[in-house]
């Protein structure tokens, strides 16, 4: 079991990324999987989720900027960052989430760095 | 807004010491909540789901425990590798994650 993030890199404020999130070992449209992120020396932070039904939601400062999506052919995940800020810089971790309910995850990437800077 | 706050935020003890992180919602909800443990360059491990039980291949020295609103992670018997910081996480709404806890060895 394993998710293996890609896509992370260093973006102009406004620009563009798009996080890729590997699955291997188990179908990631059976759970809700998560992408979390770590600002430099900081603590976590809930980005977004998709549920297996493809329902999909987003912290408030991330809304209407970023977009959560799946792809069941390649068991991959993304998270696809539009109009990115300074503040968007971070690790981004994927996580698949244990219990469906948004309080445990039990298996989490490498993360992907995201640096947003002039 | 919600907030998770964790106490202390960091400590140091020695091996085989008793060590106990606190974790209180600003709200006063008593839903179940999870333990992480991350060690630097590394990717948050899950120890404990469901406010009490351990996941799996975690060491028994950890354990998750509640009063009311009050959350406790216990290390019975602290380990040279168990320096690290601890988060805890709760699903209010969305999920949030304390602060975090960092733990060294003197």
């Amino acid at each position: 079991v394993q998710l293996v993030e890609s896509g992370g890199g260093l973006v102009q404020p406004g620009g563009s990324l798009r996080l890729s999130c590997a699955a291997s070992g188990f179908t990631v449209s059976s759970y809700y999987m998560r992408w979390v992120r770590q600002a430099p020396g900081k603590g976590l932070e809930w980005v977004s989720v998709i549920y297996g039904d493809g329902r999909t939601y987003y912290t408030e400062s991330v809304k209407d900027r970023f977009t959560i999506s799946r792809d069941n052919s390649k068991n991959t995940v993304y998270l696809q960052m539009n109009s990115l800020r300074l503040e968007d810089t971070a690790l981004y971790y994927c996580a698949r989430d244990k219990s469906a309910r948004g309080d445990a995850f039990d298996v989490w990437g490498q993360g992907t760095l995201v640096t947003v800077s002039s | 807004a919600i907030q998770l706050t964790q106490s202390p935020s960091s400590l140091s003890a020695s091996v085989g010491d008793r060590v106990t992180i606190t974790c209180r919602t600003s709200q006063g909800f008593s839903s179940a909540l999870a333990w992480y443990q991350q060690k630097p360059g590394k990717a948050p491990k899950l120890l404990i789901y469901d406010t009490s039980t351990l996941e799996t291949g975690v060491p028994s020295r950890f354990s998750g425990s509640a009063s009311g609103t009050d959350f406790a992670l216990t290390i019975s018997g602290l380990q040279p590798e168990d320096s690290a910081t601890y988060y805890c996480h709760q699903f209010t709404g969305y999920p949030h994650f304390g602060p975090g806890t960092k733990v060294d060895l003197k």
